[in-house]
């Protein structure tokens, strides 16, 4: 079955210290991954995706995220992290050949320490 | 610039009771999809719906109905509500097949 699996329900990081969060998928088609953010009482927000073109793959608030498929990863990095980015993030995966759905991992809730 | 409208924001039932979540979009999107959220369980597809005059269940379409009106509006329809649909629902639209999601900002539903 394919899936999702983001490890940490919560990170917790000091103010311009590395943000890393993690992102594994199973499958045995290429994927089209993506991670969303979502910021107290909002709905999601697309924060970049990937879809089968670069694999270092950059998005808003300077975020990035690399598709490694011998790891079968799609981590999400930040170098320096901000109070501002104190949120929920979800990586999803969707798959070709199958209508347009996205499967969302369980979150992973990042705080940012003063 | 509204995107995805959903109303109400708010709702508390009794179990038993019905009612409808209402959702529309100005993007001139095709698709359609009704997720719930729940606590440690990430986002889960109830409804979708690819174009308009077609829907399809996701993962967890028990004790909910949906209607595409047209092309602009997806509601959600919970018959006789539970206290395990108590969740925050949200709607969101997309173009095609690109995966790309634009969502509402949800809709918290209590019932005791």
């Amino acid at each position: 079955a394919q899936s999702v699996t983001q490890l940490g329900s919560h990170v917790s990081v000091s103010e311009g210290a590395l943000v890393l969060l993690r992102c594994n998928y199973s499958s045995s088609v290429p994927p089209y991954l993506f991670w969303y953010v979502q910021y107290p009482n909002q709905g999601l927000q697309l924060l970049l995706k990937y879809t089968s073109a670069a694999t270092l793959v950059k998005g808003i608030n300077g975020f990035e995220a690399e598709f490694k498929k011998s790891e079968t990863s799609f981590h999400l990095t930040k170098p320096s992290a901000h109070m501002s980015d104190a949120a929920e993030y979800f990586c999803a995966v969707t798959f070709s050949g199958g209508y347009n759905k996205l499967i969302f991992g369980a979150g992973t809730r990042l705080a940012v320490h003063p | 610039n509204a995107g995805v409208t959903q109303t109400p924001k708010f709702q508390v039932l009794k179990t038993g009771q019905s009612m409808t979540l209402q959702c529309a979009q100005d993007m001139n999107h095709n698709s359609m999809y009704w997720y719930r959220q729940d606590p440690g369980m990430g986002l889960r597809l109830i409804y979708y719906s690819a174009s308009e005059g077609t829907t399809d269940k996701g993962e967890v379409p028990n004790g909910y109905n949906v209607s595409r009106l047209n092309k602009r509006e997806f509601s959600l329809r919970l018959e006789s509500a539970a206290p395990s649909q108590t969740s925050v629902y949200f709607c969101a639209s997309s173009v095609g097949s690109t995966g790309e999601l634009f969502f509402g900002e949800g809709s918290r539903l209590t019932v005791l």
